[in-house]
């Protein structure tokens, strides 16, 4: 049962371009939307995280919008670089379940100079 | 710091051995939990920890123990391992009980069961 629906499975772009990543969620009850960022041969590292009362947060060229009403969340990578070419996942957290997160099933993103 | 620390990085087993996966951070976090991570799925809940003595279950536990005599380490345990159970496995810790609290994760452990 995949609660965080994340897509694509795979993403290649130019260099300079705009990188995007989807998820959808189902359960009205998540409080909290992180993504994590993870390179061959190492764990994630959390990115960028945005709280369900925010339609948009931004830290330098990473992007999160939100739109509670349709159970969606998207990353945006803005002047897309090599160095961002790993694998990126969505979650979400619930405060009832102990704070664990829920992934999606992430996306291997690759930036062709 | 050294963070969240995984031995071994690499094993391979053979069909009903046994072995401990170790797991040791050095933040004081409270919160430790193991994931495995299978192509195309994500990261899946083996077991969790909110304390020292205080464990549960995740979404994938069978064939998998755990226990947490300090708030330091959380090793987990591979019964009789089945091939089903290769996979690259992941420990992380937080502080927990927050929700802006971010997961630290080790850098892995690289399982095959022949």
């Amino acid at each position: 049962q995949q609660q965080v629906k994340q897509s694509p499975q795979s993403l290649i772009v130019q260099k300079g371009g705009i990188s995007i990543i989807n998820c959808a969620y189902e359960n009205t009850a998540f409080d909290y939307f992180p993504w994590y960022q993870q390179f061959p041969g190492k764990g994630p590292a959390l990115l960028i995280a945005i709280r369900p009362d925010v339609s948009e947060k931004k830290e330098g060229r990473f992007t999160i919008s939100f739109n509670k009403s349709a159970k969606q969340f998207s990353l945006h990578i803005m002047d897309s670089q090599p160095g961002d070419s790993a694998t990126y996942f969505c979650a979400a957290i619930r405060m009832d379940s102990n704070y664990q997160l829920i992934w999606g099933a992430g996306t291997k993103l690759i930036i062709k100079p | 710091n050294a963070g969240v620390t995984q031995t071994p990085k690499f094993q391979v087993l053979k069909t009903g051995q046994s072995m401990t996966l170790q797991c040791a951070q050095d933040m004081n976090h409270e919160y430790m939990s193991w994931y495995r991570q299978d192509p195309g799925m994500g990261l899946r809940l083996i077991h969790y920890s909110v304390g020292a003595g205080i464990t549960d279950q995740g979404e994938v536990p069978n064939g998998y123990n755990v226990s947490r005599s300090t708030t330091e380490d959380f090793p987990l345990r591979l019964l009789s391992a089945a091939p089903s159970q290769t996979s690259v496995y992941f420990c992380a810790s937080s502080y927990g009980g927050h929700l802006d609290q971010p997961q630290h994760f080790g850098d892995g452990t690289r399982l095959s069961i022949l």
